[in-house]
């Protein structure tokens, strides 16, 4: 069975930091490209960072490109996602995204997903 | 940066209508165009990918068509199972992008 378990989301003041983890099981880590995505409170979908499976590629949103850094450890299976000067408006749900195992194996991380981790909410108010 | 526009927003149908969603991409994206359902509290659930290629146990009222510039997702038969937001996302170039989402209600 696949699982993502998200961690590390929490309450931070502007310009904090806060570093993200997801920790997979029940999949071939090491083959997969990985994804984050967020939703602000009430909002919608908001791809945010994807890496490739061994982690020489990594790929950002405008929005947060220079703040925060993705990375991961397939010895762990885990990828996390660092998160520097945070803002308001960084406000959300974070969800790590595991890729459609055949579109991964052509393009990478430009995927679907098809298993997403129950999120982890990060908060950044004063 | 490719932008994907879904209309409507939000619609209201009766148990049994045939519901069609649209999806437009700012540019070609080929057939690289998934749906997703994400029921009130829950975490989005893939529906279809490929455009058109239904995810293994999505009821078959769900089905997807369309390619470069204009995509549809259509419920064949409203459920109330069904009520939930509707995302459509393209994964033809970075950075990925989102649809602004579908609300479906009963009517």
């Amino acid at each position: 069975e696949v699982q993502l378990v998200e961690s590390g989301g929490g309450f931070v003041q502007p310009g904090g930091s806060l570093r993200l983890s997801c920790s997979a099981s029940g999949f071939t880590f090491n083959t997969c490209a990985m994804n984050w995505v967020r939703q602000a409170p009430g909002k919608g979908l908001e791809w945010v960072s994807g890496i490739s499976l061994t982690g020489s590629g990594t790929y950002y949103a405008d929005s947060v490109k220079g703040r925060f850094t993705i990375s991961r450890d397939n010895s762990k299976n885990t990828v996390y996602l660092q998160m520097n000067r945070l803002r308001a408006e960084d406000t959300a749900i974070y969800y790590c995204a595991k890729p459609v195992l055949s579109i991964n194996k052509v393009r990478g991380y430009l995927t679907a997903f098809d298993y997403w981790g129950q999120g982890s909410l990060v908060t950044v108010s004063s | 940066d490719i932008q994907m526009t879904q209309s409507p927003s939000s619609l209201s149908a009766s148990v049994g209508d045939r519901v069609t969603i649209t999806c437009r991409a700012s540019q070609g994206i080929s057939y690289y165009l998934a749906w997703y359902q994400q029921k009130p509290g829950k975490v989005p659930e893939l529906l279809i990918s490929a455009a058109s290629a239904l995810q293994s146990g999505v009821p078959s009222r769900f089905s997807g068509s369309g390619s470069g510039t204009e995509f549809t997702l259509t419920i064949s038969s409203l459920q109330p199972e069904d009520v939930a937001t509707y995302y459509c996302q393209e994964y033809s170039s970075g950075p990925l992008s989102f649809g602004g989402g579908t609300k479906v209600q009963i009517k």
